[in-house]
């Protein structure tokens, strides 16, 4: 399709529990990407994946975030026992090369 | 770390003025994007730069890119409500190999408010 899908849309997780969040990137583009926005509208870059390949994960608090790209799969990125500080919307974005990305409705996470 | 900076954080106009935002970043960028996200909505992307001294135009809207690409501004000419919205600019290429998988270091956002 010609948009990035994200689901779900709203995910309310307690503290400690997991939350998994599914991208599926435009199809033909080899660069996907996880970003974290904040209350403050900041962005925080994640992850990029290469085709099923982690690039960058400089971004990822890997104690408690993961992420995969498997072939014929949705990506995912999955948070392990989730902090209160998690809660932000969860954007994907893909893109063909380099240049624009096209960015999924977004994840919004609330850990209560 | 690298940083891109952005200003104003808010910019509140009257309908029918201009209104300008301008971003800068530490290090010089491989290229600069920019997108529009509407209250609860996502980033859309705009425009991208990638020359030194680059300007490009799209209706109303005139983007910039820095001699030395490191500093780039987005100027509106008489707004309109449908302006309404944050714009950030993102910059590619930061610390990263200048490839298609590096990922965006966006300023904090210019919020464009128009009173009618």
């Amino acid at each position: 399709g010609e948009e990035v899908a994200q689901t779900p849309k709203h995910l309310v997780r307690g503290e400690g529990q997991k939350a998994k969040l599914y991208c599926a990137p435009i199809k033909g583009h080899s660069y996907v990407f996880w970003y974290q926005q904040v209350l403050k509208n900041e962005f925080k870059f994640l992850i990029s994946f290469q085709n099923e390949n982690v690039f960058d994960e400089t971004g990822m608090p890997k104690e408690r975030f993961s992420a995969k790209c498997l072939p014929n799969s949705p990506c995912s990125l999955e948070i392990q026992a989730t902090k209160l500080e998690d809660s932000a919307v969860y954007f994907c974005a893909s893109s063909q090369s380099t240049g624009r990305a096209f960015f999924g409705q977004g994840t919004r996470l609330t850990v209560v | 770390g690298q940083q891109v900076m952005q200003i104003p954080q808010y910019q509140h106009v009257q309908e029918g003025e201009d209104f300008t935002t301008y971003c800068n970043s530490s290090t010089t960028l491989s290229n600069i994007q920019w997108y529009k996200q509407r209250p609860g909505g996502h980033p859309v992307f705009l425009i991208q730069l990638v020359k030194s001294g680059e300007v490009k135009k799209q209706k109303r809207l005139t983007f910039q890119f820095g001699e030395a690409k490191k500093n780039s501004s987005l100027h509106i000419t008489a707004t309109q409500t449908t302006d309404v919205g944050t714009y950030f600019c993102a910059g590619g290429g930061i610390g990263g190999s200048g490839g298609g998988a590096d990922g965006l270091t966006f300023g904090k956002g210019t919020h464009l408010i128009i009173q009618p």
